[in-house]
């Protein structure tokens, strides 16, 4: 079935620091998103890329998709405390069902 | 900035009962999504809905689960006879197409005993 994995699955950094995560997933799809989740709260979309893109940007956060690989990535720059969350990809099967990961979860300490 | 609201944000029901999730989504959206997540696991999807009706549904939608849109703003999702193993935060999704940015409403805990 089609799954967004996340890793690493768990990521401690230093206030500043660049925090990148990975995903990866196994069939083909329209598009890819990213989603932060903080704890026991909702889900906060960050950014789309679509299946035609590369690489995309929105403030501080930079994603990548290689298609080929079937992976993307998501970094932060200069991160700071209030980034500490879960990150999830999530991914479409070109249909109407979509798939989160398991998540990245970001400890930034300030 | 519109959202999507969902209500109640907890709802504690005896295990066998029915219950009703509520979600109002974002106006000019036309596609809704419900999504659970068992406390420490990831969200899952549970089914897509467009024009008035489902437009896929994973392998947990069974039979004891629907959806509908009865008067055109709110979206639901009726759990008939709940079981210990639906307790989980469900998530109420809107999109303004099939393939653009899901957004997610802030949750209903559902605790089943």
């Amino acid at each position: 079935s089609q799954q967004g994995e996340e890793d690493p699955q768990a990521l401690s950094i230093q206030e500043g620091e660049n925090a990148t995560m990975n995903c990866s997933y196994k069939t083909s799809i329209n598009n890819l998103q990213w989603y932060r989740q903080n704890s026991g709260r909702g889900l906060v979309h960050l950014i789309l890329i679509r299946s035609n893109e590369r690489e995309k940007h929105s403030g501080r956060l930079r994603v990548t998709l290689d298609t080929s690989k079937k992976s993307s990535s998501l970094l932060i720059t200069a991160s700071r405390a209030a980034d500490t969350a879960s990150y999830f990809c999530a991914t479409d099967d070109r249909g109407n069902q979509f798939y989160f990961g398991t998540g990245t979860s970001l400890t930034v300490i300030p | 900035e519109p959202e999507v609201t969902q209500t109640p944000s907890h709802q504690v029901t005896q295990m066998g009962q029915e219950v009703i999730l509520r979600c109002v989504p974002i106006s000019n959206h036309l596609y809704f999504y419900w999504y659970r997540q068992i406390l420490g696991q990831k969200v899952e999807f549970l089914v897509s809905f467009y024009n008035n009706e489902i437009s896929e549904k994973s392998e947990i939608f069974d039979d004891q689960f629907s959806v509908e849109r009865p008067d055109g703003s709110n979206f639901t999702l009726k759990i008939r006879s709940t079981k210990l193993e639906d307790s989980a935060m469900y998530f109420c999704a809107t999109a303004l197409q099939g393939d653009y940015e899901q957004y997610f409403g802030p949750g209903t805990r559902l605790t089943v005993t």
